[in-house]
């Protein structure tokens, strides 16, 4: 199977625009869950997509948006850039449900975030 | 509040040496799991191996094992006979279903591994 792929790799954006990144899962995947890494904040939850439903959300400004296809591709977009948005932007899928040993998360490479 | 603590920002080893990396947790859910992920310089995240809490006996895969105490909330990764493959960024994670299902990995601050020659 194809591994979680993002798009784009690399963004350079200026202050006040907005962006919209793009995730496609592993095959057969449901969920779609959103992370924010920077340096000094490490690896933070943006929020979590399932059968086109955000199921949950972590704690980031109402900036931060996303949604899920019928395909369960995902976007996350943010708006009003401001410099803090320079991150890495980490898409993870799962198969999700009820089965315990399903709950493995599978990352994308990420897309690198530039605000100047 | 659910958290994860990495005690070691940075540990270096020599090649084919043993090296033990700290995670502690704080949770008051019965219901969890526990993952190790590598993100090397290309900065993909790997997962390394994972732990049902509800299960006593300690995840192995291959070279990489882990020694859960749930009691103390600890969960230590063991790198056994280390390569220069595994120089990387280790972060300790967990997941919780706040809502059945729903995923929501809480990590830690990661060590450093860098693997020496």
């Amino acid at each position: 199977k194809a591994g979680v792929t993002q798009t784009p790799r690399y963004l350079i954006k200026t202050r006040g625009q907005q962006v919209t990144l793009s995730c496609s899962p592993i095959s057969g995947h449901r969920s779609v869950s959103w992370y924010q890494q920077t340096p000094g904040q490490g690896l933070q939850f943006l929020f979590e997509y399932f059968s086109e439903t955000q199921r949950n959300k972590g704690n980031f400004p109402g900036r931060f948006s996303g949604r899920q296809f019928s395909n369960s591709r995902s976007e996350m977009n943010v708006s009003t850039l401001e410099l803090g948005d320079s991150a890495l932007y980490l898409c993870a899928s799962s198969p999700s449900g009820r089965d315990t040993s399903v709950n493995e998360q599978y990352f994308g490479p990420g897309t690198r975030l530039t605000v100047t | 509040a659910q958290t994860v603590t990495q005690s070691q920002p940075e540990m270096s080893v020599q090649e084919a040496e043993t090296v033990t990396l700290s995670c502690t947790y704080d949770t008051s859910e019965s219901n969890y799991y526990l993952f190790w992920y590598k993100q090397p310089p290309s900065r993909q995240m790997i997962l390394v191996i994972r732990q049902e809490a509800y299960k006593q006996q300690n995840a192995t895969e291959n070279r990489f094992s882990v020694n859960f105490q749930k009691a103390a909330k600890s969960f230590s990764l063991k790198i056994s006979d280390s390569q220069l493959g595994d120089t990387a960024m280790y972060f300790c994670a967990f997941i919780f279903n706040i809502i059945q299902g729903a995923q929501k990995l809480v990590f830690g601050q990661g060590t450093r591994l860098t693997i020496n020659p």
